[in-house]
């Protein structure tokens, strides 16, 4: 069975900082890891997917890695703003047919100005 | 749509009311998550439909829960009987069927069993 695992739980940075956000999983027989945030009250958005095959991606302030043999993926943000204060997921894609999304109890991020 | 789409965005339900819950997710895609998000909790699956593929209801927590798609396209989650343990935030997703795809969410309908 698919476990994923977000560390830290909690974490508060000032502006500016860089940070990074570890994510887990027991099972490395993965089609996809994304990364999502959440807003209070909100769905998810999706900020970034790494194929099994690929090792990193970027977009914009935002890079995600992925080592598959270890089972690790981390999310590096880049001088960090108030506005990314976010719960930050991290959901691996596997299952053999059923494509099933398992996600990680994610990451609160606040930026303090 | 644009994108996936859940309605309604809040219902409040007495216990021991039935409720439906509604997805559209996006054109053309056919596959379609339900995940249910309660207070302080990591997104816990409910049901994956997957083409006209039998689908996979291994994360249903109780028989009072049952969802189906019609087409192919909408789905209604329904709950049966609620309980204020059902309280939570229903969360769809949907993505094409091909395994290395992005998964797309709603914003969700939070439900409140009073």
């Amino acid at each position: 069975k698919q476990e994923v695992t977000q560390i830290p739980a909690a974490l508060s940075v000032p502006e500016g900082e860089n940070l990074v956000l570890n994510c887990s999983f027991t099972d490395s027989a993965i089609y996809n890891l994304q990364w999502f945030r959440q807003d209070p009250g909100k769905g998810l958005t999706s900020l970034l997917l790494i194929q099994s095959s690929q090792r990193e991606q970027t977009s914009g302030r935002l890079n995600a890695s992925l080592d598959k043999s270890s089972g690790r993926s981390t999310l590096y943000i880049a001088a960090s703003q108030p506005g990314d204060s976010a719960t930050y997921l991290c959901a691996v894609k596997s299952g053999g047919s059923n494509y099933k999304l398992t996600f990680g109890k994610g990451t609160l991020l606040t930026v303090n100005p | 749509g644009a994108g996936v789409s859940q309605s309604p965005s809040n219902k409040v339900t007495e216990k021991g009311k039935d409720v439906e819950l509604r997805c559209d997710p996006i054109s053309g895609h056919t596959a379609l998550y339900w995940y249910r998000q309660s207070l302080g909790q990591g997104l816990e699956f409910l049901i994956y439909f997957q083409g006209n593929s039998a689908p996979d209801k291994s994360g249903l927590p109780s028989d009072r829960f049952s969802a189906e798609r019609t087409g192919g396209s909408v789905s209604t989650l329904t709950i049966q009987r609620t309980q204020q343990e059902d309280s939570a935030v229903y969360l769809c997703a949907s993505s094409l069927v091909e395994k290395r795809t992005e998964a797309f969410f709603g914003q969700g309908t939070r439900l409140t069993v009073v």
